[in-house]
This record gives structure tokens, sequence and C-alpha cells, in this order.
């Protein structure tokens, strides 16, 4: 079936150092969505791609979608503590898919 | 952006109980509502998805009749977990949406002992 992977599944940076996020898709997606769930919090939507290669920035972050649509990318430079979460990827293939997560943690 | 409600936001009861949750859009008119589970440090599982009118539609391996889902407005949807005993205890959470960004509530936060 369809799975959605992301890696790596926990980072720790240091605050100010960059940090990225890569999800892939076993199957081609339609678009592709992010969202950041806080520790004891709901998913918040961040962005969505729908465009093969297409790039999208919000301030520190930048969002990629593959060329084949089945992968994609979030960078965020400079992290700040505020940045901390489980960042999610999530896309239409067959069916609506959230990606495995990956959970960052910023050390002051 | 839409507003999704949902309550209650903890429950912590005995084995046995059925418990209910309620998931209602405040701004906007939602056909379609969204069931999730989710467990500790893990991605959000869909469960099933609520149709106004309609049976729900079920993903693989989840219970009918253990999980009830009624959408009998296009505000509100419930989800209902009869008979709930400890591996139940999760984290539940509803959101609108389609193929459009979708927007969660708060979930809810069940304790089953």
């Amino acid at each position: 079936g369809q799975q959605v992977m992301q890696i790596p599944q926990y980072q720790h940076v240091q605050e100010g150092e960059d940090f990225t996020t890569y999800c892939n898709s076993s199957t081609t997606l339609s678009n592709i969505q992010w969202y950041k769930q806080r520790p004891g919090g709901h998913p918040v939507f961040l962005i969505q791609l729908v465009k093969s290669g297409e790039v999208k920035k919000q301030k520190r972050l930048t969002f990629q979608f593959g060329e084949a649509k089945k992968n994609s990318s979030l960078h965020i430079t400079a992290t700040q503590t505020t940045d901390v979460g489980t960042y999610f990827c999530a896309g239409h293939g067959n069916q609506f898919y959230f990606g495995t997560g990956t959970s960052l943690t910023v050390i002051p | 952006g839409a507003v999704v409600s949902q309550h209650p936001s903890r429950v912590i009861c005995k084995s046995g109980t059925s418990v209910k949750i309620e998931c209602r859009s405040l701004d906007f008119q939602a056909t379609t509502m969204f069931w999730y589970r989710q467990f500790p440090k893990k991605s959000l599982m869909l469960m099933a998805t609520s149709n106004e009118g309609s049976k729900a539609t079920y993903e693989q391996g989840v219970e009918k009749d253990k999980f009830l889902i009624n959408h009998a407005s296009l505000t509100l949807s419930t989800l209902t977990v009869t008979s709930a005993h400890p591996e139940d205890s999760s984290f539940y959470i509803c959101s609108t949406g389609s193929n459009q960004p979708q927007h969660f509530g708060d979930g809810t936060r069940l304790s089953i002992l």
C-alpha cells in the first residue's frame, strides 16, 4: 500500500543551526501538505505544494516538491526555540496519508 | 481560517464505558470530516471519513462497531468509542477539509482505566 516516510525521525539542533526533514512517498502525489504539531497540540497547516518542482518560502522555512511528485522537503534556516515540534508531511495519492513525522528539538 | 471545535479535550473513564467525542465546524458547513488516532510520538492514523447524511467510510482494520461515527448535520460529527478498553486509550482528533488543507480540532485524550 501507499506509504509516506519521513527522515529523520528525531533531530536535535543547537539554536541557530539549520534543519531539514525529508518526505518520501511510495506513490505519486497530487499535492503535498506540511503541518506542524507542537507538543500536546494539534497539527497546524503550514503550506501546500501542487506543482512538480515547486518551491515556496515562508520566512525561514523553505518547502520543495520533487520533480517526480514523490518527495518533498522542509528546510528551516537558523532555527529558533519556537520551531520546536513535530513536522508532518501529508499527501494525496491513492488516499490521503500523513508522513511518519520528524520531531525537532532546538537546544538554546 | 476554518475553526474546528472538539470536545471533550480529555476523558478518563473505566473500562467498559462508551465515550462520545464531538467535532464541530464553527464557521462553515462541512460535508466531510476526518477522524484520526494518534499514539504517543507517532503519526496520525486516519480511522474514518464521516459524510453528512450517509454512512462513514472506515479505513482497513478499523472496527465499525467499535468506533461509531455519526455526521447528522453539516456542522457536527461524532465519534463514539463503544465499550472502551485500555487498548483504546489514545489521542483522537478530527479535522475538516478534503483535498484542501485540513483544519484540526484540539483533540481528545482518552484514557481508559
